[in-house]
């Protein structure tokens, strides 16, 4: 079967960094996402990665293995505003969207 | 740019009873729209594809009897619960895109969400 998998949940203290972990096993790889989602909002787009390595968004960068099924976002200089939950969701090659159920990250000051 | 509405944000209902919920892309045409539902502490599950004008596919388990999807135009989808029951209670989440197929899912944006709460 297809299968996402992430941390349920991550402290991490304002200003520092922290790196979210994704595996995936799915039928085919068109691409992985990470999407933040906040408490009882919809989520909000972070990246795409479709080929291997690591690109950079301002604070937020994302990595790809497709070789190891795995990503990972990483979160520098951290703000409480970035507590929120994090989504990694993979494209297979039926062009579905498998969601994993969400790294829920909590930053202390 | 590229934003999504949803009415209403919340709506509290009896059992038995039906809830429409709207969903609206306000500054651009939504060749396609995609309808979510999301349980507490679990991963986002896709519902239903709809294409302006034509029917919405429904992935496997979703009763479309139950989940009524009218893409009417190329700026609103609706999502009917029909004889809604407590189980039904979720957070029900549109998403819309300017293209079609594979090249939708990449490019979807969200919609804030809808709160359903059966009694």
């Amino acid at each position: 079967g297809q299968n996402i998998d992430q941390p349920t949940e991550m402290t991490a203290t304002e200003g520092a960094i922290v790196q979210i972990n994704c595996t995936y096993q799915t039928s085919g790889f068109n691409g992985l996402f990470w999407y933040q989602q906040h408490a009882g909002e919809a989520p909000t787009f972070l990246s795409y990665n479709v080929l291997d390595g690591l690109e950079e968004k301002g604070r937020f960068s994302s990595f790809l293995s497709r070789s190891k099924g795995y990503s990972y976002l990483l979160l520098k200089e951290l703000q409480m505003k970035d507590s929120a939950s994090y989504l990694c969701a993979v494209m297979d090659s039926n062009y579905q969207l498998i969601w994993g159920a969400g790294t829920k990250l909590i930053i202390k000051p | 740019g590229a934003v999504v509405s949803q009415h209403p944000s919340r709506v509290i209902c009896k059992s038995g009873t039906s809830v429409k919920i709207e969903c609206r892309s306000l500054d651009f045409q939504a060749t396609t729209m995609f309808w979510y539902r999301q349980f507490p502490k679990q991963s986002l599950m896709l519902m239903a594809t709809s294409n302006e004008g034509s029917k919405a596919t429904y992935e496997q388990g979703v009763e479309k009897d139950k989940f009524l999807i009218n893409h009417a135009s190329l700026t609103l989808s609706t999502l009917t619960v029909t004889s809604a029951h407590p189980e039904d209670s979720s957070f029900y989440i549109c998403s819309a895109s300017p293209l079609k197929g594979s090249q939708g899912l990449e490019t979807q944006y969200f919609g804030p969400g809808t709160r359903l709460l059966v009694l």
